[in-house]
């Protein structure tokens, strides 16, 4: 099956600092998705994105679909940042399954 | 307010029984999903269903079982035959399983004693 992995695992960052979480994958995909999963476990959705780029607020997320890759940026990072990042990817065979990766885990310092 | 709520929210069970996680959605979505998560781990998925009536295994469906009987219900049995059960269990819905965004529960931690 896909194999679908995130890195860094862990990211400690200082608060107004950058960061560039990546997802990789090991085939083709008919959609992905970018999760944060809050420190209570909620896990919200932040994109939406088989293809091309997409900005919200301080967060944005460019996926290279011919080149197996995702990226989401955070810029001005802030404490409730911090949790864990999921990148989840659906295989293009159609199956209707999405596959999470391990997340990068992200703790903003204040 | 619309969204998915999952009851109970901490879950304690003793060894050989089984137990019943609720999910409801009054969002109107067709398909919902069961996933597992372990400390450290991603999601896994359980069992998803794409319509009433209708719901298909995941990755790691033995030892659970479901039902969909109606649009905004999809509980989840874990059964005694679970070997490992303790875990966070997460359920999610999306318009239908052709698309897009999924919107999860608050979950379920679910420990066996």
């Amino acid at each position: 099956g896909i194999q679908v992995e995130q890195s860094p695992p862990d990211l400690i960052l200082q608060e107004g600092a950058n960061s560039t979480l990546r997802c990789n994958f090991s085939d083709s995909v008919n959609n992905l998705q970018w999760f944060h999963q809050n420190p209570w476990g909620q896990l919200i959705n932040l994109f939406y994105i088989p293809s091309g780029t997409k900005q919200n607020g301080r967060l944005s997320a460019t996926t290279v679909a011919t080149e197996r890759y995702s990226l989401l940026y955070i810029s001005s990072s802030q404490t409730t940042d911090s949790g864990v990042y999921f990148c989840a990817v659906e295989q293009a065979s159609g199956t209707y399954k999405y596959i999470f990766g391990t997340g990068t885990r992200l703790k903003v310092l204040a | 307010d619309g969204g998915i709520t999952q009851s109970p929210k901490y879950l304690f069970r003793k060894e050989g029984q089984n137990v019943t996680l609720s999910c409801e959605q009054n969002l109107n979505h067709d398909a919902m999903y069961w996933y597992r998560q372990d400390p450290g781990q991603g999601l896994r998925l359980i069992y998803y269903s794409q319509i009433v009536n209708d719901f298909q295994k995941g990755d790691i469906a033995e030892g659970y079982s479901v039902s969909r009987e109606k649009k905004e219900s999809f509980p989840l049995t874990v059964t005694s035959a679970q070997k490992n059960p303790t875990a966070f269990y997460l359920c999610a819905s999306s318009i239908s399983a052709y698309t897009d965004t999924q919107y999860f529960g608050p979950g379920t931690r679910l420990t066996v004693l």
